[in-house]
């Protein structure tokens, strides 16, 4: 099982908006809307964004919203900050033997 | 508050043995599972395995099936992932994580702080 497909490096304006893509296959992202999304900040550990593809926890800005279109996923961060500088990550369920694959990772780079 | 605290960070030889811990606390131990991810220096996030500390089930991802061992010890509420001959190859942070959800529909949250592994002879 191979690793989700997300762009290396996003970048974009305070106040802009920006949107990182997760491609997988029929077999995970396309299956399912079951895509998390992880922000890691540098030497922290990751944490939950979104779940389930578009659900946010208590305590995430409602800047952040995730989608799903066919064999890609979508993370938006809208009116970008200076602290959503960081590296996302989106997961997936990819079945029975192989259980779960991170995608690439994303560096979102605020100018 | 939900909390997973993991062991200090290790310098190992190549061939040495390592067993890394996770503590949880502030929920149910045994009801929920616990995930661990590898990150090697500069990369991206790498699912490793999965325990259920109610009766120890135990999955592996294909990639480290055989490379490392997950197990449980649920009277102290921690999980642990060890080695029995490291290589530089393990050299690596590496975060345990509860799986929320139920079936298919899970997610990871929240993570423990991480444990820098660093093996060089």
């Amino acid at each position: 099982q191979s690793a989700l497909t997300q762009p290396a490096s996003v970048s974009g304006s305070p106040g802009q908006s920006i949107t990182i893509s997760c491609t997988g296959t029929s077999s995970d992202v396309g299956s399912y809307n079951l895509v998390s999304w992880y922000q890691q900040h540098p030497g922290k550990a990751p944490k939950l964004m979104i779940y389930e593809g578009s659900k946010r926890p208590s305590g995430v800005s409602n800047r952040f919203s995730g989608s799903k279109s066919g064999n890609t996923a979508s993370l938006t961060i809208s009116g970008l900050q200076a602290e959503d500088e960081a590296d996302y990550y989106c997961c997936s369920y990819a079945g029975s033997s192989t259980f779960y694959v991170f995608g690439t990772g994303t560096k979102v780079t605020v100018l | 508050e939900v909390q997973l605290v993991q062991s200090g960070a290790e310098v190992k030889k190549p061939g040495e043995s390592l067993k890394i811990s996770c503590k949880g606390s502030g929920y149910s131990f045994t009801s929920y599972w616990i995930g661990w991810v590898r990150q090697m220096p500069g990369k991206g996030l790498e699912w490793m395995g999965i325990i259920y500390p109610g009766d120890s089930d135990t999955r592996y991802s294909p990639s480290f099936q055989g490379q490392v061992t997950i197990s449980a010890d649920k009277s102290i509420s921690t999980a642990y992932l060890q080695w029995s001959s490291l290589k530089a190859s393990d050299t690596a942070m590496y975060y345990c994580a509860r799986r929320e959800g139920s079936g298919i529909w899970v997610w990871f949250d929240p993570w423990g702080q991480g444990t820098l592994v660093t093996v060089s002879s």
